[in-house]
């Protein structure tokens, strides 16, 4: 079983839609997590990290929920310039730094 | 503020041959670095972690004597991958941090081909 796992998608989202995935993860001592965005052939930028009450970043808005271990992220109103691999990422929680990654969920967004 | 940078961007080499790439964080001192592999379609893989000044700490099922790390100053660490084969061909990635954080700076990437 993969410790961070995702729907690898695409996720085709006409222009101006609202899209949302989720993300598992199966190491219980994780502190930390995020989305990072991905395009192709380019090295991951965080898009955001995510808190346990939920939060919001423009059009983004990130959810977790510890009981179940699962993280969501939703785009309200896309962009085409939101197509992008979306990698969900946690620590490892034994130490500082050690990030485990999902393996992303593709997003294209359509005119 | 919190550039990284890598180099080259992108190699082609022979099998056996060794290849280096370099790690920079041009803009803060990075106290920790560390180096990911991601193949196409998967996830970034971490490879190992290095602290200035000290040896490099492996993950699981990467070899250390093939891929050599050094982190010599607060702004630079290097892999070499030692003699390449096709297998190793790969997007490499490294990033930094400059305290107890989980925030990552990450580099643009080397895309190493073995032929």
């Amino acid at each position: 079983r993969k410790e961070v796992e995702q729907d690898p998608g695409p996720f085709n989202v006409p222009e101006g839609a609202t899209v949302a995935f989720n993300c598992t993860y199966s190491n219980s001592a994780s502190q930390s997590f995020f989305w990072y965005r991905q395009d192709c052939r380019k090295e991951p930028k965080l898009l955001m990290s995510v808190y346990s009450s939920g939060n919001e970043d423009g059009r983004f808005t990130a959810q977790l929920n510890r009981a179940s271990q699962y993280i969501s992220l939703l785009i309200r109103d896309s962009k085409l310039s939101d197509s992008a691999t979306y990698l969900c990422v946690v620590n490892r929680g034994d130490s500082w730094g050690k990030l485990q990654f999902g393996a992303g969920t593709q997003v294209v967004v359509t005119p | 503020g919190a550039v990284v940078s890598q180099h080259p961007s992108w190699v082609i080499c022979k099998s056996g041959t060794s290849v280096k790439i370099e790690c920079r964080s041009l803009d803060f001192q990075a106290t920790t670095m560390f180096w990911y592999r991601q193949f196409p379609k998967q996830s970034l893989m971490l490879m190992a972690t290095s602290n200035e000044g000290s040896k490099a700490t492996y993950e699981q099922g990467v070899e250390k004597d093939k891929f050599l790390i050094n982190h010599a100053s607060l702004t630079l660490s290097t892999l070499t991958v030692t003699s390449a084969h096709p297998e190793d061909s790969s997007f490499y990635i490294c990033s930094a941090n400059s305290g107890p954080t989980d925030t990552q700076y990450f580099g643009p990437g080397t895309r190493l081909t073995v032929l």
